[in-house]
């Protein structure tokens, strides 16, 4: 069955970055993109960006450009989201999500990654 | 301040059908299909509505999707204790070439 998870609850200061990890299983890795949707405290579903497993390539949400990188390692089936310069109102939990195609839905979820940024 | 409009809340009884709307622009709604996400508190969303009224396996059919130019809506029919949570719609925006959310929607089983 496909699962997707994800590392463990960050606690960064401000200025810093923090690196979160997706590990997907159950399926062929480079098949399926891959998105960020993050949601800070009591908030709504803000989406991040997407990448491209088999390509590397990424579009990211305009508000993000120049902040976030996203990677991937296919060796290990496991994206990667980096976000720097961090400030108190990136505290937010992350997700991976599966999209069933570039602008399709996002079928799956991770279990979401808690970042809290905290002097 | 989201993209997509929905009502803050909505609230219904056992048995009754309640409707979330979701309102966008040409450049969205207008444009893509919608989906929408259930979401319980501490939990991940997950996918209720895909393609404006695709149900993916496991979903109930008391729950159903509509669209019409750039609005939408989901209903729910025979509204059971276990519907209560937070719904959201998204869809693709093609003026900021990503996707875009509404700001939830929290129902209320009474």
């Amino acid at each position: 069955q496909v699962q997707l998870v994800q590392s463990g609850a960050e606690v960064q200061k401000p200025g810093d970055s923090v690196k979160v990890s997706c590990k997907a299983s159950g399926y062929t890795f480079t098949t399926y993109y891959m998105n960020w949707v993050r949601q800070a405290p009591g908030q709504g579903l803000e989406w991040v960006g997407i990448i491209t497993p088999s390509s590397g390539l990424t579009t990211y949400a305009q508000r993000f450009q120049g902040r976030v990188t996203m990677t991937r390692d296919t060796s290990t089936s496991t994206v990667y989201m980096e976000l720097s310069s961090l400030r108190s109102e990136d505290t937010a939990v992350y997700y991976c999500a599966r999209g069933h195609g570039y602008k399709r839905h996002f079928e799956y979820w991770g279990q979401g990654t808690l970042v809290t940024v905290s002097s | 301040q989201s993209v997509l409009s929905q009502p803050p809340s909505t609230s219904g009884t056992p048995g009754q059908r309640v409707t979330i709307s979701c309102s966008g622009s040409s450049s969205n709604l207008g444009s893509n299909t919608v989906n929408w996400y259930q979401q319980f508190p501490g939990t991940a969303p997950r996918l209720l509505i895909y393609s404006n009224n695709e149900r993916p396996s496991g979903v109930p059919d008391r729950f159903s999707g509509s669209k019409s130019g750039p609005s939408a809506s989901l209903a729910i029919s025979g509204l059971q204790s276990e519907d209560e949570a937070d719904y959201y719609c998204a869809t693709w925006d093609d003026s900021l070439s990503g996707w875009v959310f509404g700001g939830g929607t929290k129902l209320t089983v009474l």
